[in-house]
């Protein structure tokens, strides 16, 4: 089945930089990806879902990276800032599946 | 407001009993999911289900059971609860379009001791 590596673990950035999160996953069926963030005791909240068509998404902050060829989906947040101290999750599904495949997660945190 | 609605918020169990996790959704979506959040392990996939009386097992199942008696409403059931079962669980909801949302709940902590 899918499987999906998540880096870095953790991730530690002063204010105004930026914090780079790299997923790889390994079946090349997967078509729908997405970036969820979760702060600490709260659900996921999701942040951009990119589909395989798609190469570059800019939300409000970050900028989310797809590379189909090397079966690599990016997350950048541009400028950090102290809200966006939490954990990210990339996850992925293929064309035909349902549930979603997690990374691990990364934890941010960004200092003054 | 769409929404997915999980109850109990915690829970705590001793090693052998019997718990029901449900999960309530506003979404009408046909999907909904169960997953557990382990630190070192992410999300993992329980069971998942397309529909009411419908039932589909996920990555991690074993020890768990799982019910959909309507569409708005799917349950877990750990009859026999074991330590290693002590996580943070959410359930989630989707259409059946690949790209479609999921909305997840707010999450039940269980602690089995």
């Amino acid at each position: 089945g899918e499987q999906v590596e998540q880096r870095p673990p953790h991730l530690s950035v002063r204010e105004g930089d930026s914090a780079f999160i790299t997923c790889t996953y390994t079946d090349p069926n997967s078509y729908y990806f997405f970036w969820y963030k979760q702060e600490p005791g709260a659900s996921l909240q999701l942040l951009m879902k990119v589909f395989s068509s798609t190469e570059i998404n800019e939300g409000q902050g970050f900028t989310v990276l797809l590379n189909k060829k090397d079966k690599r989906l990016s997350l950048n947040l541009t400028a950090a800032h102290p809200g966006d101290s939490a954990a990210y999750f990339c996850a992925v599904r293929g064309n035909y599946a349902q549930g979603l495949t997690f990374g691990l997660g990364t934890r941010v945190s960004v200092f003054p | 407001e769409a929404a997915v609605t999980q109850s109990p918020r915690n829970k705590v169990t001793v090693t052998g009993g019997n718990v029901t996790l449900s999960c309530r959704q506003t979404n009408s979506h046909n999907y909904m999911y169960w997953y557990r959040q382990d630190t070192g392990h992410g999300l993992r996939l329980i069971h998942y289900s397309y529909g009411a009386g419908n039932l589909q097992i996920g990555d991690v199942p074993d020890g768990y059971k799982a019910t959909r008696t309507t569409q708005e409403d799917f349950f877990l059931l750990l009859e026999l609860a074991s330590p290693s079962q002590t996580s943070l669980y959410f359930c989630a909801s989707s259409d059946s379009e690949g790209n479609s949302d999921y909305t997840f709940g707010s999450g039940t902590r269980l602690l089995v001791i």
